[in-house]
């Protein structure tokens, strides 16, 4: 267990209307990540970080935005929520010998109506 | 740019049979690192296996064992003896060490029938 606790686990909203969801780890690592997975795509690069304030654009990072005040926490928000960003969003931690397994929280169900 | 190939979109196998998973991938990179992961249907990615690109020597845990080969860039994973347990989406992935994500194929399922 990489203590990894994502925030809300499902969530229906309106189109049009911000929303934020969280990440929260318990073990002080550096890296992290948010990654959106829809069908036929895998998971997708959003937005990572590298260490408080310090975050940076994946391929998919259009209509979000991250933010990083403390090292425990990572916060996606989508702007203005958009039917598209319909999808399972995953938070994730680099652990190990330079910072490369990465171990992924229970993911988030997004609906946007 | 990085890129993970996983041509077998769904796989359908009956008990106890064999069944390889095949990933290809492209980096420019001489150091990066593989990965492959398990999504069972409860929907959580968990981690299988990390193999850095200057070992390629085989490994096998239990039922499950990865065939690394960088003439090919391929880097297969096998199920023995399939069980329905088994049954999950895997996904590969590729991380580059110039960089810090994880890039992931569009995933195989599995499914293993009694």
């Amino acid at each position: 267990d990489a203590g990894i606790t994502q925030s809300p686990r499902h969530k229906v909203t309106e189109t049009g209307t911000p929303v934020t969801l969280r990440c929260h780890q318990t073990e002080n690592h550096r890296y992290m990540y948010w990654y959106r997975q829809d069908p036929g795509h895998g998971l997708r690069l959003i937005h990572y970080s590298y260490g408080v304030k310090d975050t940076d654009k994946g391929e998919v990072s259009d209509g979000y935005s991250v933010s990083r005040s403390k090292t425990e926490d990572f916060l996606l928000t989508l702007e203005s929520a958009t039917s598209s960003q319909t999808s399972v969003y995953f938070c994730a931690i680099s652990v190990g010998p330079g910072n490369t397994e990465a171990f992924f929280g229970q993911g988030t169900r997004l609906t946007v109506v | 740019a990085q890129k993970v190939t996983q041509a077998q979109t769904e796989i359908s196998v009956v008990e106890k049979e064999d069944v390889t998973l095949d990933c290809v991938y492209e980096t420019r990179d001489t150091t990066y690192y593989l990965f492959w992961y398990k999504q069972p249907p409860s929907g959580e990615l968990v981690f299988l296996i990390r193999r850095n690109s200057f070992d390629e020597q085989n490994e096998i845990s239990g039922r499950y064992s990865w065939n690394f080969q960088k003439s090919t860039s391929s880097f297969n994973f096998t199920i023995t003896a399939s069980q329905v347990v088994d049954s999950a989406v895997y996904f590969c992935a590729l991380r580059e060490t110039s960089g810090s994500r994880l890039t992931f194929g569009e995933g195989t399922q599995l499914t293993v029938n009694p």
